[in-house]
């Protein structure tokens, strides 16, 4: 079937520091979304990549979408409390659905 | 404005028993969705409407039920629930195809 992997699926960071998380899928995507959740919430959406090689830019936050349309990747530079939540990816393959991957859920250490 | 409103918030049922999650959005949008929630496996969807009258099966559709009468609302039922239910739900809205997701708050729902 198609699956959009996602990892890690933790990460632990000292606050200032940088995080990544990575999605994976084995099937050409047409689009992914990223997807922010604080502790207790619901997701929010954050933004969605197109184009082959797409990278775009929110303030500390930079997402790439890799050449094949295979892969994507949120960065997130000096990380801040604020920051903490579950991160999710969002795969389209083409149809009206969307494929969640797993999530990274993010921890700051002040 | 409301946005995505999905009601209960919290809700406890014995096994076999049925109900209806409700869910309704204000926006005009005609993509609805239902997701459930479970640690370490995302979210992941159940039905999807692409529009009143349309309904459609996600990946995890057993065990429940939608209809989709009109644009606003996409109500869930479960039939007669099980606690491998037990989980978070979250309903969410879409304008169109491949456009950005609109989630509601969620319904926290445990099957004893």
């Amino acid at each position: 079937g198609q699956q959009v992997m996602q990892i890690p699926q933790y990460q632990h960071v000292q606050e200032g520091e940088d995080f990544t998380t990575y999605c994976n899928s084995s099937t050409t995507l047409s689009n992914i979304q990223w997807y922010k959740q604080r502790p207790g919430g619901h997701p929010v959406f954050l933004i969605q990549l197109v184009k082959s090689g797409e990278v775009k830019k929110q303030k500390r936050l930079t997402f790439q979408f890799g050449e094949a349309k295979k892969n994507s990747s949120l960065h997130i530079t000096a990380t801040q409390t604020t920051d903490v939540g579950t991160y999710f990816c969002a795969g389209n393959f083409g149809n009206e659905k969307l494929t969640f991957g797993t999530g990274t859920r993010l921890t700051i250490i002040p | 404005n409301a946005g995505v409103t999905q009601t209960p918030k919290f809700q406890v049922l014995k096994t076999g028993q049925s109900m209806t999650l409700q869910c309704a959005q204000d926006m005009n949008h005609e993509y609805m969705s239902w997701y459930r929630q479970d640690p370490g496996m995302g979210l992941r969807l159940i039905h999807y409407s692409v529009g009143a009258g349309i309904t459609d099966q996600g990946e995890v559709p057993n065990g429940y039920n939608v209809s989709r009468s009109t644009t606003e609302d996409f109500p869930l039922r479960l039939l007669s629930a099980a606690p491998s239910q037990t989980s978070v739900y979250f309903c969410a809205s879409s304008p169109g195809k491949n456009t950005e997701a609109f989630f509601g708050q969620g319904t926290r729902l445990t099957v004893v």
